[in-house]
C-alpha cells in the first residue's frame, strides 16, 4: 500500500530544457511535501518543501507545486543541468495522527540531464 | 557545522552475527529518525528517538532490531542475528524540533551486507 508514487522510475532531459518530476499521494492527512536529491553512496539531500496552505514555491531553478483536489505534486528544475543527474525522491508528512513527522517516501525518479 | 554522522559506511556480516549501526546527528539537534531503504525501494520509516527516549518505533521490525540514543555519544541501530533479507541501506535523519513541518536533514548512510 503506497500512500507516495512516484510513477515513472527514470527521466531524461536535454541541458537547458526543464524537467518535469511527477508525484501523487493518496492520504489526505499529509500536509508538508519535500523533494530530497540523492546521489550514489550517499544519502538524501533536502531540496525544498511546500506546505498544503500553500500551491507553490520556488528556490532558484526549483519550483514545487501543490495540487491538492488531486493529491498531485510536481517539481520543475528549469534549466536543468548535468550535475542535476541524481535520483529524485517526493516526500510527505503529517502534522496530526499517530505518526506525525515521520516521512513517507515515493520510490524515486531517476533523472539523467544529458549535455 | 558538521552534518549528520554515520558509521561505518559500510559492514559486512555473516548471517547470525550482530550488525551495530551508529548515527550523530547535527550540531543542536536532538531528533533522531532512522530509515532503511531496500535495494530499488525508497526510504521506509523505521524509528524516531529523542535523547534517551524512543517516540515512535511503528516502523521497526518487531524482533532482532532495537535503537537507542543515550544522554551521551551517538543514536545505535542495533540488528541481532542478522539475516540476508536485512541487507540494506540505512539511513540517519535529524532536526531540531519536532515541531509541525520540520524538514529531517540526513546521513550518508551505512550500507549493511549480510553474508
Amino acid at each position: 500500500d503506497q500512500q507516495v508514487k512516484q510513477n515513472s522510475p527514470s527521466l531524461s532531459v536535454q541541458e537547458g530544457r526543464i524537467s518535469i518530476l511527477n508525484c501523487d499521494y493518496t492520504n489526505s492527512m499529509f500536509d508538508y511535501f519535500l523533494w530530497y536529491k540523492k546521489y550514489p553512496a550517499e544519502g538524501p539531500t533536502f531540496l525544498i518543501s511546500i506546505s498544503s496552505i500553500k500551491d507553490k514555491n520556488e528556490d532558484g531553478r526549483f519550483t514545487v507545486f501543490l495540487n491538492k483536489s488531486a493529491k498531485h505534486l510536481s517539481l520543475h528544475i528549469v534549466p536543468s543541468q548535468p550535475g542535476d543527474s541524481a535520483v529524485y525522491f517526493c516526500a510527505a508528512s503529517a502534522s496530526y495522527g499517530g505518526s506525525q513527522g515521520n516521512l513517507i517516501f515515493g520510490k524515486g525518479t531517476k533523472l539523467s540531464v544529458k549535455p | 557545522n558538521a552534518g549528520v554522522m554515520q558509521n561505518p559506511r559500510h559492514l559486512v556480516r555473516r548471517r547470525g552475527q550482530e550488525a551495530r549501526l551508529r548515527c550523530s546527528p547535527m550540531k543542536g539537534h536532538s531528533h533522531v529518525y532512522w530509515y532503511r531503504q531496500l535495494p530499488e525501494e525508497g526510504l521506509k520509516f523505521m524509528v524516531y528517538l529523542q535523547k534517551e527516549n524512543i517516540i515512535d518505533e511503528s516502523g521497526m521490525p518487531k524482533e532482532r532490531f532495537s535503537a537507542e540514543f543515550p544522554k551521551e555519544g551517538p543514536s545505535i541501530l542495533r540488528i541481532q542475528q542478522v539475516v540476508r533479507g536485512d541487507s540494506a541501506a540505512y539511513f540517519c535523519a535529524s532536526s531540531p524540533l519536532r515541531v509541525l513541518q520540520e524538514t529531517q536533514y540526513f546521513g550518508p548512510g551505512t550500507r549493511l551486507l549480510v553474508l
